[in-house]
Parts: C-alpha cells; structure tokens; sequence
C-alpha cells in the first residue's frame, strides 16, 4: 500500500540559508499535517491542511511557511536556518479528521 | 493543548503487562496511540472515537473515558518488540466534532528486556 513519501530523507544545510521540505501523502487523504522533532522530544505539531486550505497552526515560526498544492503535496519552506532548527520532520496525512494519521519516515535536517 | 502521559519511563521483563495513561484538561474528540523506535516515524496503534470505547489487536489495547478525558494503553505480556516511545496524540472536539489539531504527549519510553 502507499505511504506518506517525504523528500529529501536527509538534509544538511547552513545557518541562513533555505530549506524546503517536501511531503507526498496517501492518496485520497486530504489532511496534512507538519511536525517537528527533536532529540528526545515528542513530536511537535507545526501546522496542517485540509484540502488546500491551512487548517491549524502550532508552534511554527515566523521564518517557515508552508502550503498544500493541487495536487495535495505539500511543501515546507524553511527560511534563514538557525542551529536549532536541526530536527526531524515529520508530515502526516489522514482521511478527514476521524481516522487514524500516518507518518512519512521523516526528513532529518542538520544546520551546521 | 498538549495531553499528559504517565508514567514517563517504562522497564519490564518480557512478559510483563504495563499501562500508560493520557489525560487531557480539555474535551476531547478522539485518542490516537501511536509507537515510535528511535530514529523512525510515529506508527500508528490505534484511535478511539468514543468514550467508553476499547479497541485491541494482539496483546496491546486502550480505552477511552471521554468523561474523564483519559485513556489508557494496556500493554499485556510484553515481547522485545514493544519497546520503544509511545505517545498518545488527542483531537480536541465538542459535539461530534474535531478541531482537526492532532497533538501529543511527551511519550512514555518503554524498555522491554529478555
């Protein structure tokens, strides 16, 4: 069965510079959500869409900005890197808001 | 708001069962339960819709107390498998109806040992 794709697995970038992350869910799911993890943290919850449309926004700053296109792919923009930045970043897709979310394998981003 | 897990940490011999709890200060719409290794995504459990709803499959179920916005993960004669994070993750909602925010606990780490 297809699963949520994110690109790259790994990304290794510098202070300032851009980043941009790329999610693929299931097909036929129309919520995405963005999480950011880092070591020994939970997962924490950035922003999501629903059917194109920003539905929530968690803890994201000022500096990342996301979107959801026509073709329900989803992109997050990461601009003016800072150290702590460096995480794991999870996308998430579901069917609506009643069933179970499945995670991508994550982008593992380094600031240097 | 993010939902409390307890306890924080977990050491069992196989075999041994464990519980986690999830508690949340606001109304909630759905549980999800989710185990993660490290360095992997989240994999999902369960969810639970309903209050009062139990759902299992194997030796690892939950249940859902909506009116005390708590559930709880029943882990049954561990294996060495089950190690690992488990965080629980609620959908805040009211009236049959989600906010569509789905936000975690800080996870409870299990260590399962022969």
């Amino acid at each position: 069965a297809a699963g949520v794709i994110q690109s790259p697995r790994h990304l290794i970038k510098e202070k300032r510079e851009t980043a941009t992350l790329k999610c693929y869910p299931i097909p036929r799911h129309d919520t995405v959500y963005w999480y950011q993890q880092g070591p020994g943290q939970d997962p924490q919850f950035l922003i999501s869409f629903y059917e194109k449309m920003q539905s929530d926004k968690g803890s994201i700053p000022d500096r990342f900005s996301a979107q959801q296109f026509s073709d329900y792919h989803s992109e997050l923009n990461m601009s003016s890197l800072e150290l702590g930045d460096s995480a794991l970043y999870f996308c998430a897709s579901s069917r609506t808001g009643r069933d179970e979310a499945f995670f991508g394998q994550g982008t593992r981003l380094t600031v240097v | 708001q993010q939902p409390v897990q307890s306890p924080q940490a977990v050491i069992l011999r196989e075999g041994e069962d464990a519980v986690i709890n999830c508690s949340s200060s606001k109304a909630l719409y759905s549980v999800h339960w989710y185990r993660q290794k490290h360095g992997e995504a989240p994999v999902f459990l369960m969810i639970l819709l309903k209050g009062g709803e139990q759902k299992g499959h194997d030796k690892i179920s939950a249940s859902f107390n909506e009116k005390k916005q708590q559930s709880s993960l029943y882990l049954t004669a561990s294996q060495l498998s089950y190690s690992g994070t488990y965080f629980c993750g609620t959908e805040l909602g009211a009236g049959g109806t989600s906010y569509g925010k789905l936000t975690f606990g800080q996870g409870t780490i299990l260590t399962v040992h022969p």
